[in-house]
């Protein structure tokens, strides 16, 4: 099976930089992708990492290690409208549906 | 940009009722989805559909059928509502993987309660 470990919850300050994990037990996938979701919103796209390494954009940071079966989103100069859920997802090779992990609620204190 | 809309934001049912959720997406995507998402569960896959007619299921299927009849549009239906279907209902759409980007687009869900 497929499955995707994220931590229930992060907590920060404004400012800070905090690195939510994705853990990954699958074999064989395209990429890792990133998610964002505010309460009561809709889950919008936030990165894609093909390969393995760093992707970055803007104050997100995106990393990959197939060989670590991991991978990380890094938030920066942390706001309070970071505040929201974060998912990771894989689409398994041969397939257009993505397995998605179970998120991360980031709560960004002033 | 990308819209996808869904029926109704808000949704109260009874047991036992037939329930129908709609799904219109504006960018000729040819994949759907539709998930729900209850806390502490993430989101999970009901049913997907890549083509039109075309269908596949999901994670959790039991209790849903779909139906896509043109490309833009993906029902959900519920044939005999249960309480234990309360949750949000999530619609995305996508293109097949494409080199360098792997994109949902989600509509705004439908909180669908089943008293």
């Amino acid at each position: 099976g497929q499955s995707l470990e994220q931590p229930s919850e992060v907590t920060a300050v404004e400012g800070a930089i905090v690195q939510i994990n994705c853990t990954y037990q699958t074999s064989g996938f395209y990429g890792l992708s990133w998610y964002q979701q505010h309460d009561g919103g809709a889950p919008t796209f936030l990165s894609y990492n093909a390969l393995d390494g760093l992707e970055e954009t803007g104050r997100f940071s995106s990393f990959l290690s197939r060989s670590d079966s991991y991978g990380y989103l890094l938030l920066q100069e942390l706001q309070m409208k970071d505040s929201a859920s974060y998912f990771c997802a894989v689409r398994a090779y041969n397939t257009d549906k993505l397995i998605f992990g179970t998120g991360t609620r980031l709560q960004v204190f002033p | 940009d990308v819209k996808v809309t869904q029926s109704s934001r808000y949704l109260v049912k009874r047991t036992g009722e037939k329930v129908f959720l709609e799904c219109v997406q504006d960018m000729d995507h040819e994949n759907m989805f539709w998930y729900r998402q209850d806390p502490g569960l993430g989101l999970r896959l009901i049913y997907f559909s890549y083509d039109v007619k075309m269908k596949e299921k999901g994670d959790i299927p039991e209790g849903y059928s779909v139906s896509r009849e043109k490309k833009e549009r993906f029902s959900l239906i519920l044939e005999s509502a249960s309480t234990n279907q309360t949750s949000m209902y999530l619609c995305a759409s996508s293109t097949p993987l494409v080199a360098g980007t792997d994109t949902q687009y989600f509509g705004p869900g439908t909180r669908l309660t089943v008293l």
